[in-house]
């Protein structure tokens, strides 16, 4: 399995700013995710990153809000820009690994945001 | 990727076998049937998964019925530390594309 690790694990912001989310994998891994989980609801992908290209966004999801970087392969940022009360979610970062069994889809432990 | 439907919630007594079922009556036939489970305030975490047949691992069995319509995720002996919402999800095993959650079905555990 990959491991995957977070930072920060939770914070608190205030409105109108922006906060920046890392997420650093144990092994290089060609897709990265990106999801968000409202409180009491499901996940919900923001968008796609692939190392060497620009990220690809989900309907409802945009890049100035959203602007992530995929440097390499064990390594992203999602910035949640101008922030606002609606943004307090947990941020997931998720990788899918296709050279080794059981080519699954493995997730880090989540940052969770308040926004007051 | 087919969609699945699952029940909210269900209940199960500890030490007893906790049986999530899932229908995925439109799936096709190179879509395989994933199984995630999800701790509170933890990210989801791969349970199983399986194409037509019945498999088991160390954490559960999972059986898929003959026209691969729906399958049940089988915990065989539930605990405390069981308790969580579990996503059944359908997909092409080699799609580089992401895994899509639907609402999932929140198990507990009881005493």
């Amino acid at each position: 399995s990959a491991v995957i690790s977070q930072k920060p694990s939770r914070d608190i912001c205030q409105r109108g700013t922006s906060l920046t989310i890392q997420c650093q994998v144990d092994s290089q891994v060609t897709m990265m995710f990106w999801y968000r989980q409202q409180p009491g609801q499901s996940l919900t992908l923001i968008a796609t990153a692939n190392q060497g290209s620009e990220a690809t966004y989900e309907s409802g999801f945009v890049i100035d809000k959203f602007p992530i970087s995929r440097p390499n392969l064990t390594f992203s940022t999602l910035t949640v820009s101008n922030m606002s009360p609606e943004d307090s979610s947990i941020y997931l970062c998720s990788v899918h690994t296709t050279d080794r069994f059981p080519y699954e889809q493995y997730f880090g432990p989540g940052t969770r945001l308040t926004v007051t | 990727d087919a969609k699945t439907t699952q029940p909210p919630s269900m209940d199960c007594a500890e030490g007893r076998a906790a049986n999530l079922p899932c229908n995925h009556s439109t799936i096709s036939g190179n879509e395989y049937v994933y199984w995630y489970r999800q701790i509170h305030s933890q990210g989801p975490q791969y349970i199983i998964h399986g194409l037509k047949n019945n498999e088991t691992n160390e954490m559960a069995s999972l059986i898929i019925t003959e026209d691969r319509k729906s399958s049940t995720l089988i915990l065989p002996h539930a605990t405390l530390r069981d308790t969580a919402v579990y996503y059944c999800i359908v997909r092409v095993q080699y799609n580089n594309n992401d895994m899509r959650f639907g609402a999932g079905t929140r198990l507990t555990v009881k005493p």
